[in-house]
């Protein structure tokens, strides 16, 4: 089992819709989690950041985790085109997901 | 710039020989990372320094990577001897230290193949 795991996708989302992007992972202790948004050829770079149970909201983006299922997650609300990338959930600062593969349709 | 800096860009190598990669992380921060990204796959963590000390090395870190941080400033990391395999890009990272929390600047990588 990986130890975090996202769907490849790519999930595709009509433009202005809510896009949701799912994660679990398996270390029970870990305490940080964090969305990076990579688009095609370029580096990662941090969306989101949540260590605490609930929601945390962030102008057009919610991240929600809950540390019982051990599953954390990103929404998108009112999706753009330049919304389409992939999306990695890490845990802490060293593990990382496979990424989920975004795109926004017009 | 106050990025994080990375160099060489581009790098293509025939198997067996030694390259060596250089980051320079943003100024303020005293903690740097090194990462590999395949095609289609999340970074993998190879390694990270806090100021000199090298904290932590992934099992993927073999006896023929080694990596370095003289002074708690640039870094560099060296693959010995290289594969096919080790045909990846290698991102550099760092952040504040703020043990697991804050956040991460990337670099914008050195990719490497190897013929």
């Amino acid at each position: 089992q990986k130890e975090v795991e996202q769907n490849s996708g790519p999930l595709s989302v009509p433009e202005g819709a809510i896009a949701s992007l799912n994660c679990t992972y398996s270390d029970r202790v870990s305490q940080s989690f964090f969305w990076y948004r990579q688009y095609s050829g370029k580096s990662p770079e941090l969306i989101m950041s949540i260590y605490s149970n609930g929601d945390k909201e962030d102008g057009r983006f919610t991240a929600q985790l809950n540390k019982a299922s051990q599953y954390v997650s990103l929404l998108i609300r009112d999706s753009q085109p330049s919304d389409s990338a992939t999306y990695l959930c890490a845990v802490s600062k060293i593990i990382f997901g496979s990424g989920t593969r975004l795109s926004i349709r017009p | 710039d106050t990025g994080v800096s990375q160099d060489p860009r581009h790098k293509i190598t025939k198997r067996g020989q030694n390259v060596t990669f250089r980051c320079d992380p943003i100024s303020e921060h005293n903690r740097l990372y090194w990462y590999r990204q395949t095609l289609g796959q999340g970074p993998e963590f190879l390694t990270y320094f806090q100021n000199e000390a090298q904290l932590e090395k992934s099992r993927l870190l073999s006896d023929r990577f080694s990596a370095e941080r003289p002074k708690g400033s640039f870094s560099t990391l060296e693959i010995q001897r290289t594969e096919q395999g080790d045909s990846a890009m290698y991102l550099c990272a760092s952040s504040r230290d703020r043990g697991n929390t804050g956040e991460l600047f990337f670099g914008e990588g050195s990719r490497l193949t190897v013929l």
